[in-house]
């Protein structure tokens, strides 16, 4: 069974420009979580998707900030226009059903110069 | 308020010798804990879980760690640490979401 992925793993943009990461949780998972880790600080979670619908997205930064879940599958995290700050690591994880546990995905680092 | 303490940013240790990470948290009700590790280039990985019953839980790669209730603590062991466990250890509270502390990263020594 496939584990997350996530895409790109590595991502370097101009401040100002916009970018997409992708995640693509477990197949079955109805549960999908999107958590970043600014450098030196805590990973911190961004929101959280129960099949299509965002269930709790009171981790956005701010409305620089869109995610969507297409049919409840692949999730997409856009960041327009990005900010020097917005550089980290962002980590998707999925889960089943009501189940506490985590799978997390490799991670994109997003760096902004 | 909820929160994850890991106090100890940099921990270093021999290859042989034992591991304590520490974990404190703060949560009103029934803690559902975790502590994941990640590995250079790596996603974050499950290393164990507690959610209720025995105290002492096990782990993968020969970790365990001891949920006290009354020190609100979850320290994270392993009796003698190999080469390989050089990563960084994330100790975590499950509320509706993960909350993490701000890690600890392991150095081993040969």
């Amino acid at each position: 069974e496939a584990g997350v992925t996530q895409f790109p793993s590595h991502s370097v943009i101009e401040k100002g420009q916009t970018v997409t990461l992708r995640c693509d949780p477990i197949s079955g998972h109805d549960n999908l979580y999107w958590y970043r880790r600014v450098m030196g600080k805590e990973i911190k979670f961004l929101l959280h998707f129960v099949k299509e619908s965002k269930q709790d997205e009171s981790g956005m930064p701010n409305n620089r900030f869109l995610a969507e879940r297409t049919g409840g599958t692949y999730s997409t995290l856009k960041v327009q226009p990005a900010e020097l700050e917005d550089s980290g690591v962002y980590f998707c994880a999925s889960s089943q059903g009501h189940s506490y546990e985590q799978y997390f995905g490799p991670g994109t680092r997003l760096t902004v110069t | 308020a909820q929160s994850v303490t890991q106090p100890d940013i940099h921990i270093t240790v021999s290859e042989g010798a034992s591991l304590e990470l520490r974990c404190n948290y703060s949560y009103g009700a029934t803690p559902y804990l975790f502590w994941y590790v990640q590995s250079p280039g790596q996603g974050l990985q499950l290393l164990l879980k507690y959610f209720s019953g025995d105290t002492l839980v096990q782990g993968i790669k020969g970790f365990e760690a001891e949920f006290k209730r009354s020190q609100s603590s979850f320290n994270l062991r392993k009796p003698s640490v190999h080469w390989s466990d050089a990563a960084e250890y994330f100790c975590a509270l499950f509320t509706d979401k993960l909350i993490f502390g701000t890690g600890t990263r392991l150095q081993v020594f040969p």
